[in-house]
């Protein structure tokens, strides 16, 4: 199976400033269609998780443009250019390459 | 707009089985695949397999083969998730997803995200 591995776990942070969370895979994400399969999830407190990036770095329907994603292969990262109080939550890496899909440990995002 | 309301949580003793289902409304539910993933307290998400709903076909994560089976109702929009002989370790919020780049395949899923997830249905074993 590919482990998917996340850091920070924990990640204050002050609103308005940026953020950023990085995601590794064991094995690379690239399918032979030249996409990376490397998925970015929100789960927000008390919520089930939200889709917010898919290949590697597309935007969900209706995620803000202050959520990037970016990186090929195996190292990944997703930022948000300002953070705000509403981003707070676990966010959660996933791989859709292979299966069974697998997912980081999560990054839980507080403000500060 | 898109939504997936599941059954509502569970109780059940070790070595019994649990059935969850997950509504679908909004869309051509043949159209897309469903994921099935849980999320135990304290771990990672957990993906359990995908069914595409239109033709039956599945796959399912090893880790659970041949105690997960799931299944579709056209008629009625719904997706199942069947999981038995349940053991403590299974005590968890079970969710079913949408497979945004429709149906899947042995080869891939092809990455589009689950794009829309049920509220989640709470399965205790104890």
């Amino acid at each position: 199976d590919i482990v998917m591995t996340q850091s920070p776990l924990s990640l204050p942070v002050t609103p308005g400033e940026p953020a950023s969370i990085s995601c590794r895979s064991s094995q690379s994400l690239l399918h032979s269609n030249g996409d990376d399969y490397l998925e970015w999830y929100l789960q927000k407190p008390g919520q089930s998780p939200q889709l917010l990036i898919y290949l590697g770095s597309d935007r969900a329907s209706g995620v803000p443009d202050r959520f990037s994603g970016s990186g090929s292969g195996t190292d990944f990262t997703l930022k948000i250019s300002r953070v705000e109080a509403e981003d707070v939550g676990v966010y959660f890496c996933m791989q859709a390459l292979q299966a069974p899909f697998t997912f980081g440990q999560g990054t839980k995002l507080e403000i500060k | 707009q898109v939504q997936f309301v599941q059954s509502g949580a569970e109780v059940k003793k070790p070595g019994a089985s649990v059935k969850v289902s997950c509504r679908a409304s909004g869309y051509t539910f043949t159209n897309f695949a469903i994921h099935w993933v849980r999320q135990a307290p304290g771990q990672r998400l957990e993906w359990m397999g995908w069914i595409n709903v239109g033709n039956g076909n599945t796959e399912y994560s090893q880790t659970f083969q041949g105690r997960v089976t799931m299944t579709s109702d056209t008629s009625a929009s719904t997706a199942y998730m069947e999981l038995s002989s349940l053991r403590s370790e299974d005590t968890a919020v079970y969710y079913c997803a949408r497979n945004g780049g429709g149906d899947c395949y042995p080869s891939t899923c092809y990455g589009y995200g689950l794009d829309v997830w049920g509220q989640g249905t709470t399965v205790t074993v104890s």
